[in-house]
C-alpha cells in the first residue's frame, strides 16, 4: 500500500540542525511532489513548500525560507526536510504528504505520520 | 495569500446529530477545497477533495458543498468516530492554506 514513513521524535538543543525523513512506498517516487507541513503544539496545519521528486526544485512558503531545506534521494524514494540553527519556536510536529494532481485540482494523500521536534536547552 | 476561516472554530454535538462545517475563502477559489480530518495524535487524512468528492473509503454520511468563496462539510448522522477536527484547505494557488480548524467534540 501506499505509504510514508517519517523519522523518529528528535530534541534538540537551539542552534542545532535536525534532519527529517520522509520514506515512500506502494508507488513510483519521482511521480508525486512531496509537500512539508508544520503542526505547532496544540495549534492547526501550516503548509511549509514542496519538492518537485521529478527535479528536485523545492519551493518555499514565506516565512520558511533561509533555515528550512528540502532535499531528495530518489534512490532511496527518501524526502528530507533540515532546519537549520533551531529556535524554541521550531518546537513542532513536522508532516511530510504526497500530492495527488489530475487536472489541475490537487490534495495532499497520504501523509506520514509525523516527527516530533523538540527545541530545548 | 488566501486566506482560510472556519465556523464554527469547536462544536459540541452528540451522536446522531447532523453536523455542519463552514469554510470561507479571502478570494474565489472555483472548487479547489479539501477537508482533512486529524484525530489527536495522528495526521491528518484526505476526507474529500475538489469541494464535493469523497475519498475511496470514507463514509457516505461525510460530504461536501459550495463553490467561490463558500464551502461546507456535512456529517448527516455523527458517529463516535467522527469526533476529530477538521480542517480545509485552498489548492487554488500558493501557499496552500489550511483554515484554523474546527474541532468537534461529544456532547
Amino acid at each position: 500500500q501506499v505509504q510514508l514513513v517519517q523519522s523518529g521524535s528528535e530534541l534538540k538543543k537551539p542552534g542545532a540542525s535536525v534532519t527529517v525523513s520522509c520514506k515512500a512506498s506502494g508507488y513510483t517516487f519521482t511521480t508525486y511532489a512531496i509537500n512539508w507541513v508544520r503542526q505547532a503544539p496544540g495549534q492547526g496545519l501550516e503548509w511549509m513548500g514542496w519538492i518537485n521528486t521529478n527535479t528536485g526544485n523545492p519551493t518555499y512558503a514565506q516565512g520558511f525560507t533561509g533555515r528550512f531545506v528540502f532535499s531528495l534521494d530518489t534512490s532511496l524514494s527518501t524526502a528530507y526536510l533540515q532546519i537549520n540553527t533551531l529556535k524554541a519556536e521550531d518546537t513542532a510536529v513536522y508532516y511530510c504528504a504526497r500530492a495527488i494532481v489530475t487536472t489541475g485540482y490537487n490534495w495532499f494523500d497520504p501523509w506520514g505520520q509525523g516527527t516530533l521536534v523538540t527545541v530545548s536547552s | 495569500d488566501i486566506q482560510m476561516t472556519q465556523s464554527p472554530s469547536y462544536l459540541s454535538a452528540s451522536v446522531g446529530d447532523r453536523v455542519t462545517i463552514s469554510c470561507r475563502a479571502s478570494q474565489k477559489i472555483s472548487s479547489y477545497l479539501n477537508w482533512y480530518q486529524q484525530k489527536p495524535g495522528k495526521a491528518p487524512k484526505i476526507l474529500i477533495y475538489t469541494t464535493s468528492s469523497l475519498q475511496s473509503g470514507v463514509p457516505s454520511r461525510f460530504s461536501g458543498g459550495g463553490s467561490g468563496t463558500d464551502f461546507t462539510l456535512t456529517i448527516s448522522s455523527l458517529q463516535p468516530e467522527d469526533f476529530a477536527t477538521y480542517y480545509c484547505q485552498q489548492s487554488y494557488s500558493a501557499p496552500r492554506t489550511f483554515g484554523q480548524g474546527t474541532k468537534v467534540e461529544i456532547k
